[in-house]
């Protein structure tokens, strides 16, 4: 397997338009996280899913952030509009058991709002 | 949301000497304790983690010394490497998938 596989890499867009991030998780992995690492507030978890489903978007900063998951192999992060304070490299994360186990984290992508 | 406290911030060791990275937690839910590693670039990797059943786990050159009373873990590398030169993240998790990580320490390995 190739991994998870997060598109783009990078990523600049202007304040107020819409931003949309892809991740591919690991075949038969059954949870999907996606989190946020800025310097200022390291590591976050924005939301994961198990099976598809969302299951905690306790972390999901704002109503412009969205996030997605139609099929097991795919899932997106929306943020709309966005603001230069969502500036962040996004990760996305897979795991077969949860976050009580090994996860699998993608190369993450680089978003700068300017 | 930090419930991971990780020091110290960066460390420069040099080559073939130890590097120590502690991290002490609050939540005693916590049951699952990973180190990722992270290098420029790149997502986070799992090192090596351990669960609170036991006081020391070692991989390779890498090794988790775990505290359960005081709520404390560390990361040993010992024969340390240039190529040991990354960002470790220690982080905390309980079977609600509520992980936490630490700040991380940028690790500097010199030839």
């Amino acid at each position: 397997d190739a991994g998870v596989i997060q598109s783009p890499r990078h990523e600049v867009t202007e304040m107020g338009q819409e931003v949309t991030l892809r991740c591919k998780p690991i075949s038969g992995h059954d949870y999907l996280f996606w989190y946020r690492q800025t310097m200022m507030r390291g590591l976050e978890l924005l939301i994961y899913f198990n099976n598809n489903v969302p299951i905690d978007d306790s972390g999901m900063p704002e109503d412009r952030f969205s996030a997605k998951m139609p099929n097991a192999s795919f899932s997106t992060l929306k943020i709309q509009p966005s603001e230069p304070r969502d500036s962040a490299v996004y990760f996305c994360a897979s795991s077969h058991f949860g976050m009580n186990t090994e996860a699998f984290f993608g190369q993450g992508t680089r978003l700068t709002v300017v | 949301q930090q419930q991971v406290k990780q020091s110290p911030q960066s460390l420069i060791v040099q080559k073939g000497g130890i590097s120590i990275i502690n991290c002490a937690y609050e939540n005693t839910a916590f049951d699952y304790f990973p180190w990722y590693q992270q290098f420029p670039g790149k997502g986070p990797a799992l090192l090596i983690a351990i669960r609170p059943d036991v006081s020391e786990k070692k991989e390779g050159r890498f090794t988790i010394s775990f505290n359960k009373s005081a709520k404390q873990f560390s990361l040993h590398i010992m024969d340390s490497q240039p190529g040991d030169s990354a960002t470790y993240f220690c982080a905390a998790s309980n079977n609600n998938n509520d992980m936490r990580f630490g700040a991380g320490t940028r690790l500097t390995v010199k030839p």
